[in-house]
């Protein structure tokens, strides 16, 4: 069945150091996003990509990079400027089918801070 | 900018109760309406979609309406079951701005 996969599914980061989640999308979806969930809080929007080698910045783009090289996949890395990155991250692809325009999300990867 | 409202914040009920949950937005400019469901730890399911054209949609035991001229939606959920105990999140695409606007969730609990 067609979906995406967030991997992995629990992610531990040391101080200072970068860490790359990962998001693959068998949809064929153009347009890919990844959010940020944090508790008593709304999703919030990190980055998105409409095309392939093409990404935008979401409302809280500091401290995070992300790349589109390829359809399927947009990896998200966390790099050691972002200063509070213990967090829940969703990924999420949109279809623009006639019988689906809604967007798909991944089942998520939460990343600690040790 | 877009802001969804989720009322209420939590939410329990005895087993085959009907219940409502209500979602509010402050852009009627949108594209569509989605509805998912979060399970602790998991990512999000998507229940139901409703296009801006449209005034319902129904899957199963769900009913979603929107009312975009006042900025409301509502998620009906007929003969609830423990099963359904979630997180129900509402969210707008809203028209142009390339993202979902979320509500902070209504958290559901159905005791058996």
């Amino acid at each position: 069945d067609g979906g995406i996969t967030q991997s992995p599914k629990y992610l531990f980061r040391k101080e200072g150091q970068n860490v790359t989640l990962s998001c693959e999308q068998n949809l064929n979806h153009d347009a890919m996003y990844w959010y940020r969930q944090d508790p008593g809080q709304g999703l919030r929007l990190i980055y998105y990509s409409q095309i392939v080698n093409d990404f935008q910045k979401g409302d809280i783009a500091e401290g995070y990079s992300v790349s589109r090289e390829k359809k399927e996949s947009f990896p998200l890395t966390v790099t050691s400027a972002q200063k509070n990155p213990t967090a829940f991250y969703l990924c999420a692809s949109k279809g623009r089918q006639l019988t689906n325009y809604g967007y798909t999300f991944g089942s998520g990867t939460r990343l600690t801070v040790v | 900018k877009q802001e969804v409202t989720q009322i209420p914040a939590a939410l329990s009920v005895p087993e085959g109760e009907n219940l409502v949950l209500n979602c509010s937005f402050t852009d009627s400019a949108i594209y569509n309406l989605q509805w998912f469901r979060q399970d602790p730890g998991k990512g999000l399911t998507s229940l139901l979609l409703i296009q801006s054209s449209q005034r319902e949609q129904t899957s199963g035991r769900l009913n979603a309406s929107l009312d975009k001229s006042s900025g409301r939606s509502t998620l009906y959920i007929a003969a609830s079951q423990p099963g359904d105990s979630a997180t129900y999140l509402c969210a707008v695409d809203q028209t142009g701005a390339n993202n979902l606007f979320f509500g902070t969730g209504t958290r559901l609990t159905v005791i058996p």
